[in-house]
């Protein structure tokens, strides 16, 4: 089984509409929880961290279900600067990361 | 501040040589971790520096080492490469080695094994 988890998508959603991805970890030791966002050909970058009480940075709320053993992120009022891939990323401890796959976000206009 | 930076910024070798891609990280940022995203994978852990120290590594085999300067620099070091190593290499930094710090990414490195 795979440490993460993560729809490849790609989710197609037009502009203003609200999205949702959840991401599955099998570590139940996992400690601490990011979503990254990646552009095509460039470097990932942190968009949030995931709390244990959930979240929100503006249009963006992530949330941690530890019962379930997932994360989710979800995105009101899609921007076309949305588009991109989102990563879930867990750490364990011993800066021990583990990264998925990634989810392609296009948002059409 | 500057964040992260990575050179080359592209590489091309062929089989059989030697590769070396350094890091610069955040100031203030002791730990560096180095990854491997080949096309259409995920994110691939490679090393995790610390206070000069290699303190972990992914499933990769030895050919794959680096080491970390007294600055907190950092060199990826790639023998004998192989075609399969064609690929986008992340170094990143944190604040601490801790896994609760975010980590922040450089441009990378694309390396192109002929």
């Amino acid at each position: 089984r795979k440490e993460v988890e993560q729809d490849p998508g790609p989710f197609n959603v037009p502009e203003g509409a609200t999205v949702a991805f959840n991401c599955t970890y099998s570590n139940s030791a996992s400690q601490s929880f990011f979503w990254y966002r990646q552009d095509c050909r460039k470097e990932p970058k942190l968009l949030m961290s995931v709390y244990s009480s959930g979240n929100e940075d503006g249009r963006f709320t992530a949330q941690l279900n530890r019962a379930s053993q997932y994360i989710s992120l979800l995105i009101r009022d899609s921007k076309l600067s949305d588009s991109a891939t989102y990563l879930c990323v867990f750490g364990t401890g011993a800066n021990n990361l583990f990264f998925g796959t990634g989810t392609r976000l296009t948002v059409i206009p | 501040e500057a964040g992260v930076t990575q050179s080359p910024t592209h590489l091309i070798k062929t089989r059989g040589q030697q590769a070396t891609l350094r890091c610069s990280p955040i100031s203030g940022h002791t730990s560096v971790y180095w990854y491997q995203q080949a096309l259409g994978l995920g994110l691939q852990f490679l090393l995790w520096y610390d206070e000069g120290e290699e303190r972990n590594r992914g499933n990769f085999p030895p050919r794959f080492s680096g080491r970390q300067f007294p600055n907190y620099s950092s060199e990826l070091n790639v023998n004998a490469l192989e075609l399969e190593d064609s690929a986008l290499y992340l170094c990143a930094s944190s604040f601490e080695g801790l896994s609760n710090q975010p980590q922040h990414f450089g441009d990378g490195t694309r390396l192109s094994i002929l």
